[in-house]
């Protein structure tokens, strides 16, 4: 089964700018999209389709993927911004596969 | 406005079947390419996608629970029903329905209900 992996953890400073990847066999040749979840709250769509953010989702939050990568990047971090983020595809079984969740700190 | 609703029990006993269902409002699943579909999450733990339902009735499930799952649809009700057979205590998670459309993102949430297995 296809597996999408994410680093456990990432550390930002307030201001800075986090960058958060999501890897997988060929990922590029497919749409990733991206959630943030915050404790206690249900996940919220914040990157689909690679790089385009739904409507109400600050511009600060971008994405890109090629090769074998994902990446969310957050621009000028917010305490806001600190939250749990999980990537996710749909494989050739019309699945979806989400990563494995990375705990963005902003310290 | 596009809201979801899971409703079931908050506890199950090993063995037993859970029966989830998923009440919606804001959109059909009769309109092409429109999906609703189950992901859970143990506490603590990351999202784990269960099975999908689309607007033509074509089912997908995860393929390592594909043997306990059946997800169904009653499009008058406006509802997905989610069965999980032969439940456990490591099935104890967050459950979550929501919507998706083939091939896009999962852009609404219900609040998800906790389901505790036990022993």
């Amino acid at each position: 089964s296809y597996e999408l992996t994410q680093p456990p953890s990432v550390s930002v400073s307030p201001g800075q700018t986090a960058s958060i990847t999501c890897s997988g066999d060929k990922l590029g040749d497919t749409y990733a999209y991206w959630y943030q979840q915050k404790p206690g709250q249900s996940p919220v769509l914040v990157i689909y389709q690679d790089d385009k953010r739904p409507s109400g989702i600050p511009d600060r939050f971008s994405g890109s993927n090629s090769g074998n990568t994902a990446t969310l990047t957050i621009s000028g971090t917010q305490a806001m911004d600190e939250a749990d983020y999980y990537c996710q595809k749909w494989d050739s079984s019309a699945a979806l596969v989400f990563g494995g969740g990375t705990k963005l700190t902003v310290l | 406005q596009v809201t979801l609703r899971e409703s079931g029990p908050a506890l199950v006993k090993l063995t037993q079947t859970l029966t989830l269902t998923c009440t919606f409002s804001g959109f059909s699943l009769t309109t092409r390419a429109m999906c609703v579909t189950w992901i859970r999450q143990p506490p603590g733990k990351a999202l784990e996608w269960l099975a999908l339902i689309d607007w033509d009735d074509d089912k997908y499930y995860n393929t390592s629970l594909k043997t306990r799952l059946t997800i169904s649809k009653d499009t008058s009700k406006n509802q997905v029903v989610l069965t999980m057979a032969d439940m456990d205590p490591v099935d104890t998670a967050t459950y979550y329905c929501a919507r998706t459309s083939a091939g896009s993102g999962v852009d609404y949430w219900g609040q998800g209900t906790l389901v505790t297995v036990s022993p």
